[in-house]
């Protein structure tokens, strides 16, 4: 059965802090993998990687995936208080297009 | 300005009330989706569709039904079947070929709240 596990479920840390957060995945016929970050309302894309090992960055953030090992990580460097909330990890099974979503972390970010 | 949108951003039922979302997106996207999403339970997918008068059954369908008359719209009708319909719901919509295909595109949601 495909499924996206991510870790941790919540973290809360400090301004200025830097944290990485995980995504497993096991996903049948694997295509991408995707991180999105969702504030109060809908989800808003941040990533797409492939197994082509290639880190893609935007600002203080960053995420690489290793194909071997099955995983992603995303940083945040500098954290802000701006940068609380909800990151979603979602794998794509490229025989039916679906997405396999992760339950997501929640990032609480300190003053 | 291209983009999704999702009408109404609230909306309360009384049980036993069919009620409908919509959603429309001008990105001229091929597919569209519809989730449900919970507390602690993350997106999970109704029902989505690739193609005009097509569509297929997500991971929990059962109480929901859709529609694809038109590439840009995608409305979603929560029956009286549907056990447990309060829920924050949201449309996506992605390219199928091409530069970014398969990245899904979210609407604002719509909280529906049965009293």
């Amino acid at each position: 059965e495909d499924k996206v596990v991510q870790s941790p479920l919540s973290l809360v840390v400090h301004e200025g802090d830097t944290v990485t957060l995980n995504c497993s995945y096991e996903v049948t016929n694997f295509r991408s993998l995707l991180w999105y970050k969702q504030e109060k309302k809908a989800p808003t894309f941040l990533f797409m990687l492939t197994s082509s090992g290639i880190e893609k960055k935007s600002g203080r953030l960053s995420s690489i995936l290793d194909k071997k090992e099955l995983f992603s990580i995303l940083n945040i460097t500098a954290t802000q208080t701006g940068d609380s909330a909800i990151y979603l990890c979602a794998g794509n099974a490229g025989n039916n297009r679906k997405l396999i979503w992760g339950l997501g972390t929640s990032l609480a970010v300190n003053p | 300005d291209g983009g999704i949108t999702q009408s109404p951003k609230y909306l309360f039922r009384k049980e036993g009330q069919n009620v409908t979302l919509s959603c429309e997106q001008n990105l001229n996207h091929d597919a569209m989706y519809w989730y449900r999403q919970d507390p602690g339970q993350g997106l999970r997918l109704i029902y989505y569709s690739q193609i005009v008068n097509d569509f297929q059954k997500g991971d929990i369908a059962e109480g929901y039904s859709v529609s694809r008359e038109k590439k840009e719209s995608f409305p979603l009708t929560v029956t009286s079947a549907q056990k447990n319909p309060t829920a924050f719901y949201l449309c996506a919509s992605s390219k199928l070929a091409g530069v970014g295909a398969d990245t899904q595109y979210f609407g604002p949601g719509t909280r529906l709240t049965v009293l």
